[in-house]
């Protein structure tokens, strides 16, 4: 069965610095991937997501993700980060099988000013 | 404009007793979906449904029921069967199963007394 593996429970970071959040996932089966954002107490906001094509994903608010299939991963970059960008970041994948998705177990994202 | 709403974003149940979550969309979406989040874990399907009168169950079924008879509407009652149901519930909706993003509502958050 799909599982999904968010490495980090959560990661500080100084305001305007890089950040990577990582995601990998158990089955090199044909996958789709997504990256979703909560913000506190509120339901969850699609970042982006990789269906087909090419490996580099650009989505909202600045961030973008690489799909890696040989290392079954999916890590979600941002060049520089905004206390706005506070928030729990989950991973999820899709078998396209049963279009189920599988959740990771989220990333807290904390700004450091 | 478009969207799910879930009410009551804050419900307290006293043990013993049946509560019912609202969930509402107005996206003309077929597919919806009940969520359980607890801290420090992923989402986890409660029940789905594809169309109207028809739901599936999820990974963690035991302890609630659902039902579909409109397509804009898919309530979730929490019974005294489940035996930890304090957690926030999201909702979700899809254009079908196979699409590939799902809206989320805002949650709700059941606190059991």
């Amino acid at each position: 069965a799909q599982s999904v593996t968010q490495l980090d429970s959560q990661v500080p970071v100084f305001e305007e610095a890089p950040v990577e959040l990582r995601c990998n996932y158990s089955s090199s089966v044909s996958v789709y991937l997504f990256w979703y954002v909560q913000y506190p107490n509120q339901g969850l906001q699609l970042l982006l997501k990789y269906l087909s094509g090419s490996t580099l994903v650009k989505g909202i608010n600045g961030f973008e993700a690489e799909f890696n299939k040989s290392q079954t991963s999916f890590h979600l970059r941002k060049p520089s980060v905004h206390i706005s960008d506070t928030a729990e970041y989950f991973c999820a994948v899709s078998d396209r099988s049963n279009y189920q998705l599988i959740w990771g177990a989220g990333t807290k994202l904390i700004i450091k000013p | 404009d478009g969207g799910i709403t879930q009410s009551p974003k804050y419900l307290f149940r006293k043990e013993g007793q049946n509560v019912t979550l609202s969930c509402e969309q107005n996206l003309n979406h077929d597919a919806m979906y009940w969520y359980r989040q607890d801290p420090g874990q992923g989402l986890r399907l409660i029940y789905y449904s594809q169309i109207v009168n028809d739901f599936q169950k999820g990974d963690i079924a035991e302890g609630y029921s659902v039902s579909r008879e409109k397509k804009e509407s898919f309530p979730l009652t929490v019974t005294s069967a489940q035996k930890n149901p304090t957690a926030f519930y999201l909702c979700a909706s899809s254009l079908g199963l196979a699409d590939t993003e799902q809206f989320f509502g805002p949650g709700t958050r059941l606190t059991v007394l």
